[in-house]
Order: structure tokens, then sequence, then C-alpha cells
């Protein structure tokens, strides 16, 4: 089946440098790699997907993007800002009827003002 | 929309008893996913339905664990008898085909 690998565990920035998370995928049939953000106490929610047909994704401050032969995707947030700490999460799957998505350990990501 | 409703949002019961956790997916949506969420495991999928029939239930850790989807717009989560390692937030997310996820409040489960 497949795995995902995020890193790093834990990043802290400075308020308005960028951040980079990595993560990596087994499965070379996955085509769907969402990222999602979860602050405290509350629920993940989607920021941004890609998917295989496409190198790379932005959406204002982030963007992500997706190597499939190295199988691996990140997620770049510009010009961070305090409300950017959260816990980030990746995740990988085989977009069917059904998405049985395979998520990364996470990365808490501080941003320092 | 009111998005996907979980119930309850907090349960704290003692270790042996049964625990029913409820899900409401967004209307229309397709498919439903039970999620778990720990500090030491992360976020594991336990099952996931597709027009209300199980689809893939290989992450349910044991038979202490079992969950229906009786019509389109209700879901349940069982684990009888609990135990204190089944601590842990549990969500609900639904999605249409092909779609992405969106996830519930999520119940914070406490077994004494």
């Amino acid at each position: 089946g497949e795995n995902v690998e995020q890193h790093p565990s834990t990043l802290s920035v400075q308020e308005g440098d960028s951040a980079v998370i990595k993560c990596t995928y087994s499965d070379s049939a996955s085509n769907y790699f969402p990222w999602y953000k979860q602050e405290l106490g509350k629920r993940p929610q989607l920021i941004i997907d890609i998917r295989s047909n496409v190198g790379e994704k932005k959406d204002q401050r982030i963007a992500v993007t997706l190597n499939k032969t190295a199988k691996h995707f990140s997620l770049h947030i510009t010009e961070t800002q305090p409300e950017d700490s959260a816990v980030y999460f990746c995740a990988a799957s085989l977009m069917e009827y059904g998405n049985k998505l395979v998520f990364g350990a996470g990365t808490i990501l501080r941003v320092k003002s | 929309d009111a998005g996907v409703i979980q119930s309850p949002r907090h349960e704290v019961t003692e270790m042996g008893q049964e625990v029913t956790l409820r899900c409401k997916p967004i209307s229309g949506h397709n498919s439903l996913f039970w999620y778990r969420q720990t500090m030491m495991r992360g976020l594991e999928l336990l099952i996931y339905f597709n027009n209300n029939v199980p689809i893939d239930d290989s992450g349910m850790p044991e038979d202490r664990f079992s969950a229906k989807m009786p019509n389109a717009s209700f879901s349940t989560l069982k684990i009888q008898p609990s135990e204190p390692r089944d601590s842990a937030v549990y969500f609900c997310a639904s999605s249409l085909p092909f779609n992405e996820q969106f996830f519930g409040p999520g119940t914070r489960l406490t077994v004494l």
C-alpha cells in the first residue's frame, strides 16, 4: 500500500520568510496530492491540491510542486504570517470514486513575529 | 450548507463501556470516511463508504470497532467495549466522487 513520509516534523520561520515542507510517496499509481492545514483543536482543512497531470499549482502565497519521477511533492508558503502557524499534512491517493487518502505525519509550522 | 456534522463533540467514558459516534455528511456527497487522530499514529483512515456501502475497512483496528451507514445522510462508528488506548479524536469526512474531502469538527473521545 501507499506510504507517505513528510519532513520536517517542525519548522520555525520568521514572519515574512518562506517555508517549504516536503513529502515523498511510495505508490507510483497515486495521482492526487492534497495539503491540509489543521489549527489547534480544529479540523483539517484543504488548502491546495495537485493532480499528477500538472507539475505546479499556485494559489496566492501557497504553491505546490510535484515530481512524479522522484515521487515527491512540496508545499511552498511565501511571505509567511503568524496566522500560517498550524500543522500541515500532505497526503497521497489514487483518485477514485471514493478517494482513499494516506497522510504524512504532519509538520508543525511556527511563524515568529 | 452546514458542512459535515458530528456528535457528540466530546465523550468521556469508562473502560468497557460502549461508545457510539455519529456523522451526518454534506448533503449530496456519495463518499464518507472515518479517521482517527492521535499524537502517536497521526491521522489514520479507519473505513470508508461509497453510496452507503463499506469499501475498505482495513484500517479498523480490531473487532471492537464497527461502522455502519444505513442511509446517505447518517453513519455511526461504534466501539464496544472501549479501552483507554481508544482515546483519540475521531473525524468524519465526506466527498463528491473524484473530489476533495471535507472534514467534520471531530469527536474527542476519552476512555478512562
